[in-house]
């Protein structure tokens, strides 16, 4: 069975802090695929990152981050500077091998502040 | 540009009603997917689909059933829709080898 854990559910902030988004995954597979997706107030989820088991390297894309740790099954997102558009719920998701279940964490709701 | 795309974005149904939603892909993406989403609940797998015509059950099927004729349309049906089935539903197609996974717009589907 997969299982993924995001125990941060709420994230208050003030324009411009750092904030690290924690996500814990578990599966027997050795083979997997992880995701974050962002789901602003319009509901649309929107793709943010993809990373695969095999490739450990940690990714940056402008003020985002992402630190994949296999040692802890993590794969945390960090945003740097945040913005008050960085507002929105940020699910964390899991797929193994083929013809399997994408499998989601309950989601952050993070909350930034002017 | 990659598309999901969802029949409705609001629908109001009566209870008792058969309701349909649809979900086209132009990715040739294999596998589809309906999750709804419900306040504190996260996003929950009701039905998935990995071919045509192949179907698996999620962790609430209860009170859906699913159609899948063709690679790019995965239809959810609510054959008597009650009012605890107001929520909002979510299609995904993931293909590539699971490294494509993207999401339609979403339904608010909501019961009276």
């Amino acid at each position: 069975a997969q299982k993924v854990t995001q125990a941060q559910t709420e994230i208050s902030v003030v324009e411009k802090e750092d904030v690290t988004l924690d996500c814990v995954y578990e599966t027997r597979d050795t083979t997997y695929y992880l995701f974050w997706y962002k789901q602003p107030p319009s509901g649309e989820l929107v793709f943010l990152i993809r990373r695969n088991s095999f490739d450990e390297q940690n990714e940056i894309s402008g003020r985002y981050s992402w630190n994949f740790q296999k040692s802890t099954s993590s794969f945390n997102f960090t945003i740097t500077a945040s913005q008050v558009v960085d507002s929105a719920v940020y699910f964390c998701a899991l797929i193994p091998g083929a013809n399997s279940k994408l499998t989601f964490g309950k989601g952050i709701t993070l909350s930034v502040r002017p | 540009d990659v598309k999901v795309t969802q029949s409705s974005r609001y629908l109001v149904k009566r209870t008792g009603e058969k309701v349909f939603l649809e979900c086209v892909q132009d990715m040739d993406h294999e596998n589809m997917f309906w999750y709804r989403q419900d306040p504190g609940l996260g996003l929950r797998l009701i039905y998935f689909s990995y071919d045509v015509k192949m179907k698996e059950k999620g962790d609430i099927p209860e009170g859906y059933s699913v159609s899948r004729e063709k690679k790019e349309r995965f239809s959810l049906i609510l054959e008597s829709a009650s009012t605890n089935q107001t929520s909002m539903y979510l299609c995904a197609s993931i293909g590539g080898q699971n490294t494509e996974a993207f999401f339609g717009q979403g339904t608010r589907l909501t019961v009276v």
